[in-house]
């Protein structure tokens, strides 16, 4: 089945440690989004690729950046983790400005 | 605070109809969408209905648009167990490109 698939599901960090999560499709969509979940909250879009093209919303925070190498892969880093970064990070593709389907997420716990 | 409204908690008995509702603001969104999310899960996709539809059904899925209103309602007919979770009504956003307008989540309890 085609899909959005998230690496690792669980992951733990220490406070300023650079941590990467992993996203793959196989579903050969040219849009990916990373999205942050906080308990309790809506999922809050952090950036996406339109292809190659980086977007980045306009109150992610610098500490966020993205690499998308080809168009199954993309990946979210954190380069100094804070406490509040501690989160769910949700990884989404779709068809152009079509539907958004998402993966299972990665839980991101900083210590 | 979000553009998309919905109310936080509803509680339903197992095998009654469960009723979501959303609210939202752009006149000019042309898909809206219901994603349901399990604990610890990703959005799963559940339904969504273009703009010049008023309703549209899917088995125990109905969703209804009101657009003169801006009123978007999903009906889960023989709610059961399975369905506990929180459900999210979405938007495209038209002033920045593909972006989905969350609302805050309904979470939904079904009790036996």
């Amino acid at each position: 089945d085609a899909m959005v698939i998230q690496n690792p599901r669980y992951q733990v960090t220490q406070f300023g440690k650079p941590v990467t999560l992993s996203c793959s499709q196989t579903l050969n969509h040219n849009v990916m989004y990373w999205y942050q979940q906080k308990s309790s909250q809506a999922p809050k879009l952090l950036f996406h690729y339109y292809d190659k093209d980086f977007n980045n919303e306009a109150d992610t925070p610098d500490n966020f950046q993205s690499r998308r190498p080809n168009t199954s892969f993309c990946f979210l880093d954190i380069r100094s983790p804070g406490l509040g970064d501690a989160a769910m990070y949700l990884c989404a593709t779709s068809r152009d400005q079509d539907t958004q389907y998402f993966g299972p997420g990665t839980r991101l716990t900083v210590l | 605070g979000e553009d998309v409204e919905q109310s936080l908690f509803l509680s339903v008995r197992e095998g009654d109809s469960s009723v979501i509702n959303c609210t939202y603001t752009d006149s000019s969104s042309t898909y809206l969408y219901w994603y349901k999310q399990e604990p610890g899960a990703g959005l799963q996709l559940l339904t969504y209905i273009f703009s010049n539809m008023d309703m549209k059904q899917d088995q125990r899925l109905t969703v209804l648009l009101n657009k003169k209103d801006k009123h978007l309602s999903l009906r889960i007919a023989d709610t059961q167990t399975g369905d506990s979770a929180i459900y999210f009504c979405a938007e495209v956003s038209t002033d920045s490109w593909g972006k989905l307008q969350f609302g805050a989540g309904t979470q939904v309890v079904v009790t036996p």
